[in-house]
């Protein structure tokens, strides 16, 4: 099955500097990568996905890219605030519907 | 508003006891997954299932099952219930090809 790795576990930023959060897939028929946000104590919530047809997008201060080639994936935080401190979670699919998720990465926002 | 919810939200038992959590939506979801979150593991998939009478086993499924007797409900059974299995219970649902969504969660404690 698909094994999703995440890197790092925890990332400590200084408000206003960016975030770059790394994740590799094992399946290369992996098409679809979601990246969830989860603050403490609530659900998951789904922050940006991309699909395999495409390199990069961005939507505001958050931009993923892909790297099929190289099986990789990245979450790139910019301008960070401190309610960017969160867990962040990688998955991916290799058929939209069923995820395989990384392990997570705490990042905490200092002020 | 449609919705995903779970019950109970917290449940302490003992080991040994049959224990069912609940998960209900109502957006119409074909597809209803059940994952287990603990620390440094982040959400791993116990059962899922993709319609009314379909259910497939997960990447840690042993001691859990599912029904699916209808489209708004996927309750998660722990058949004789193990202190390996104390965690965070989530629930999500999601449409065709669209991202999943997720329950509020049941913290589960067995003693």
């Amino acid at each position: 099955g698909e094994n999703v790795e995440q890197h790092p576990s925890t990332l400590s930023v200084q408000e206003g500097d960016s975030a770059v959060i790394k994740c590799t897939y094992s399946d290369s028929a992996s098409n679809y990568f979601p990246w969830y946000k989860q603050e403490l104590g609530k659900r998951p919530q789904l922050i940006i996905d991309i699909r395999s047809n495409v390199g990069e997008k961005k939507d505001q201060r958050i931009a993923v890219t892909l790297n099929k080639t190289a099986k990789h994936f990245s979450l790139h935080i910019t301008e960070t605030q401190p309610e960017d401190s969160a867990v962040y979670f990688c998955a991916a699919s290799s058929n939209d519907y069923k995820l395989s998720f990384g392990a997570g990465t705490t990042v905490t926002v200092r002020a | 508003d449609a919705e995903i919810t779970q019950s109970p939200r917290h449940k302490i038992t003992e080991t040994g006891r049959q224990v069912t959590l609940a998960c209900h939506q109502t957006w119409n979801h074909n597809n209803m997954f059940w994952y287990r979150q603990d620390l440094g593991h982040g959400l791993r998939l116990i059962h899922y299932s993709y319609g009314v009478h379909d259910t497939n086993k997960g990447e840690v499924s042993d001691g859990y099952s599912v029904s699916r007797s209808n489209t708004e409900d996927l309750p998660l059974t722990l058949e004789s219930a193990a202190s390996s299995q104390t965690s965070v219970y989530f629930c999500a649902s999601s449409g065709g090809s669209q991202p999943q969504h997720f329950g509020d969660g049941t913290r589960l404690s067995i003693l």
